[in-house]
C-alpha cells in the first residue's frame, strides 16, 4: 500500500531499556521527519533527514539517535528510554524542507508509554 | 527563535462557523500552513497561504494573513460534527533552516 507507516502503534517500555520507532514510506520523497505531540506543546520536531545517510537534528533531539540507511526507512532509536519520553510519536514525509507549500504526511502515530 | 501560538480550544454548535487562529514570530515565513488532525490519527494537511497573500478560500475553508500583525486565521464555515478535530497551523520559509514549525493545536469541539 502507498503512504507512510508506522510500527508499532502502541508501545510500552520500562525504563532504562532501548526501543526503535519504525516508519517507512512508498513515495520516495527525500525529507524525512519526526515529530513528538505532547500535550500543551503541539509537535516538536525531533530529527530530520534530508536524504540516505544525512539526518539533522530538531528541536528536542537529546535521548533520541536516528539512521537513515534507505530512502524509505527512517528508524528512530531511544537509546535509554526515560517516563519524560512517553509521549506519541509521528514520523512524516515531504518532498521538500518545509517551504515552497508542499505538503508533509503524516504516519499514523506510535503512542509510547514508558514505566 | 520561531514560536507559533494558538489558544487550546473552541467549541461551537453544528451549522455555526468558527474561527481558529494563530499568531506567529517569524517575519520571514514564506507559507503557512493549516493541519487537521482527527482522533487517533495521523495530521493531513487542510490548506496553505504563501506569504503575499491577504486571503485564500477553498469550498468552506477561509484563510486570512495578517502580515503586519503576524496573524493567521481558519474560518469554517457552516460547521459540522465531522470537523470535531485538533487543528495545527504551521510556517516555514524563515530562518536559516526553511524546516515546519508547529502551533500547539486547537481542539475544535463541535456540540450538535
Amino acid at each position: 500500500d502507498a503512504g507512510i507507516t508506522q510500527s508499532p502503534r502502541y508501545k510500552i517500555t520500562e525504563t532504562g531499556r532501548q526501543v526503535t520507532l519504525m516508519c517507512h514510506q512508498t513515495w520516495s520523497h527525500s525529507y524525512m521527519f519526526w515529530y513528538r505531540q505532547d500535550l500543551g506543546h503541539g509537535l516538536r520536531l525531533i530529527y530530520y533527514s534530508a536524504a540516505a545517510d544525512i539526518t539533522d537534528k530538531g528541536e528536542v533531539p537529546d535521548g533520541y539517535v536516528v539512521s537513515r540507511s534507505k530512502t524509505e526507512n527512517f528508524p528512530l532509536t531511544l537509546e535509554s528510554a526515560t517516563r519524560s519520553q512517553t509521549s506519541v510519536y509521528f514520523c512524516a514525509s515531504s518532498e521538500s524542507l518545509g517551504g515552497g507549500g508542499t505538503e508533509a504526511f503524516f504516519g499514523q502515530g506510535t503512542r509510547l508509554t514508558v514505566v | 527563535g520561531e514560536d507559533v501560538e494558538q489558544s487550546l480550544f473552541l467549541s461551537v454548535r453544528e451549522g455555526d462557523s468558527s474561527v481558529i487562529n494563530c499568531t506567529y514570530t517569524d517575519s520571514s515565513s514564506t507559507y503557512l500552513y493549516w493541519y487537521k488532525q482527527e482522533p487517533g490519527a495521523g495530521l493531513q494537511l487542510l490548506t496553505y497561504i504563501f506569504s503575499n497573500m491577504d486571503m485564500k478560500q477553498d469550498q468552506r475553508l477561509t484563510v486570512l494573513l495578517n502580515k503586519k500583525d503576524k496573524h493567521l486565521s481558519l474560518r469554517i464555515a457552516d460547521t459540522q460534527t465531522g470537523d470535531s478535530a485538533i487543528y495545527f497551523c504551521a510556517e516555514s520559509g524563515g530562518g536559516a533552516t526553511n524546516k515546519l514549525i508547529f502551533g500547539t493545536g486547537t481542539l475544535l469541539a463541535v456540540q450538535p
